[in-house]
């Protein structure tokens, strides 16, 4: 059963705009939120977290939401950039070592 | 610094052979460890954690066991593969529970 998942498999945005990538999870006592980004046959590398007593935490270029009525976590990526063309998994975990990631969504900034 | 290390890159095993994966982490002390796996079209999957020496939890059934036979030292065996174990292998460390995971670089295995 899978508890976070990202509904979008790929997203195209051209370089200086918005990416927005999304995420929904089912389980309501996640507490903690992560975004990675993955190259090709490379590790997920972290990029961002967030803790569920916040809504909202900046990183840079990166912005991470988090609507806790909705169970939706959403990452921002202003301004794009080709170097930003990657997969974007989100993962989530209750207060332990059990982090439930999504299937990823393939980001492709077209410059 | 901490870095983490995983061999080998690549590996293509015959069904019914044993399996060892080994991940080394410097640069840090009891530090927590994962191994995850990504089938294709698959988000990662948890398959084992440690907390420390000796120390595995296992998050699925299957063929697959896990040792930490020293403080930074992680291992993923099997006595006889399967083709489903095919995938991607990752180990991941982390400073502490609910804190970022840092990944190596994988393992793609391929089961023939």
């Amino acid at each position: 059963d899978q508890q976070v998942k990202q509904n979008s498999p790929s997203l195209s945005v051209q370089e200086g705009r918005i990416s927005i990538l999304n995420c929904d999870y089912t389980n309501s006592m996640f507490d903690y939120f992560l975004w990675y980004k993955k190259y090709p046959a490379e590790g997920p590398t972290f990029l961002i977290s967030i803790s569920s007593i916040k809504d909202k935490n900046e990183d840079g270029r990166f912005t991470v939401f988090l609507n806790k009525s909705a169970k939706h976590l959403s990452l921002h990526i202003v301004p794009s950039q080709p170097g930003d063309s990657a997969v974007y998994f989100c993962a989530a975990s209750i207060a332990g070592n059990q982090f439930y990631f999504g299937t990823g969504t393939s980001l492709t900034v077209i410059p | 610094s901490q870095t983490i290390h995983q061999w080998p890159a690549t590996l293509v095993q015959p069904v019914g052979s044993p399996l060892s994966l080994e991940c080394t982490v410097e640069g840090t002390s009891n530090p927590n460890l994962y191994w995850y796996r990504q089938a294709a079209g698959r988000g990662l999957q948890l398959l084992f954690y440690s907390i420390g020496i000796g120390q595995i939890s296992s998050e699925v059934p299957q063929n697959l066991s896990a040792s930490r036979p020293q403080d930074r030292q992680f291992i993923l065996s099997s006595k006889k593969l399967l083709l489903s174990d095919s995938g991607f292998y990752l180990c991941a460390w982390s400073i502490r529970v609910n804190q970022p995971q840092h990944f190596g670089d994988g393992t793609r295995l391929s089961i023939l």
